[in-house]
């Protein structure tokens, strides 16, 4: 069975932190890892991953994916309040046609003054 | 840019009730996608289209049914309603090319 896990489920930091959000993954016909921000309604794109070792960055967001140990990492640095959200984190697997994505529960981060 | 639009936002029914739920796309996608989304459950698969006139069936399709017969337009409907259906409701469409799936805003759906 597909299974994308993320942690932790929710976290707590002030403002200027620096967060890691997790995700591991178990799926068949891997094509690609992506995560999402989602606010208050439709999740947002942030990055997709395709290849292991090589880092996307994003303002102060970067993530980096691992194949060989089936894990993603997304760092935030520098966070503000703005960046309160769930993240999600999904597999597209699939072959031919059959695009599917398979998304972790998320982890809720809420940035403090 | 309207991208992905899903109608209505809201809606509540009541057990047993028939309603659909529209999703459509301007950006000319071939792929289209209904997901549910529940609490600690993350984001599951209902059912998904790869082109005009074909569906189907996702992780979780029982109780619901789709139409695809315009390229832009995804339905989604509850033929009779549950309150097990309780969800918010996603579309997402793409190119067939690996590219990110872009999300509509979303439907919140409480059947009593």
């Amino acid at each position: 069975e597909d299974k994308v896990v993320q942690s932790p489920l929710s976290l707590v930091v002030h403002e200027g932190d620096t967060v890691t959000l997790n995700c591991s993954y178990e799926v068949t016909n891997f094509r690609s890892l992506l995560w999402y921000k989602q606010e208050k309604k439709a999740p947002t794109f942030l990055f997709m991953l395709t290849s292991s070792g090589i880092e996307k960055k994003s303002g102060r967001l970067s993530s980096i994916l691992d194949k060989k140990e089936l894990f993603s990492i997304l760092n935030i640095t520098a966070t503000q309040t703005g960046d309160s959200a769930i993240y999600l984190c999904a597999v597209n697997r699939g072959t031919g046609t059959a695009s599917k994505l398979t998304f972790g529960t998320g982890t809720r981060l809420q940035v403090t003054l | 840019n309207a991208g992905v639009t899903q109608t209505p936002k809201f809606r509540v029914l009541k057990t047993g009730q028939s309603m659909t739920l529209l999703c459509a796309q301007d950006m000319n996608h071939e792929y289209m996608y209904w997901y549910r989304q529940d609490p600690g459950m993350g984001l599951r698969l209902i059912h998904y289209s790869v082109g005009e006139g074909t569906t189907a069936k996702g992780e979780v399709p029982d109780g619901y049914n789709v139409s695809r017969l315009k390229k832009q337009n995804f339905l989604l409907g509850l033929e009779s309603a549950a309150p097990s259906q309780t969800s918010v409701y996603f579309c997402a469409s793409t190119d067939p090319s690996n590219q990110p799936q872009h999300f509509g805003d979303g439907t919140r759906l409480s059947i009593l």
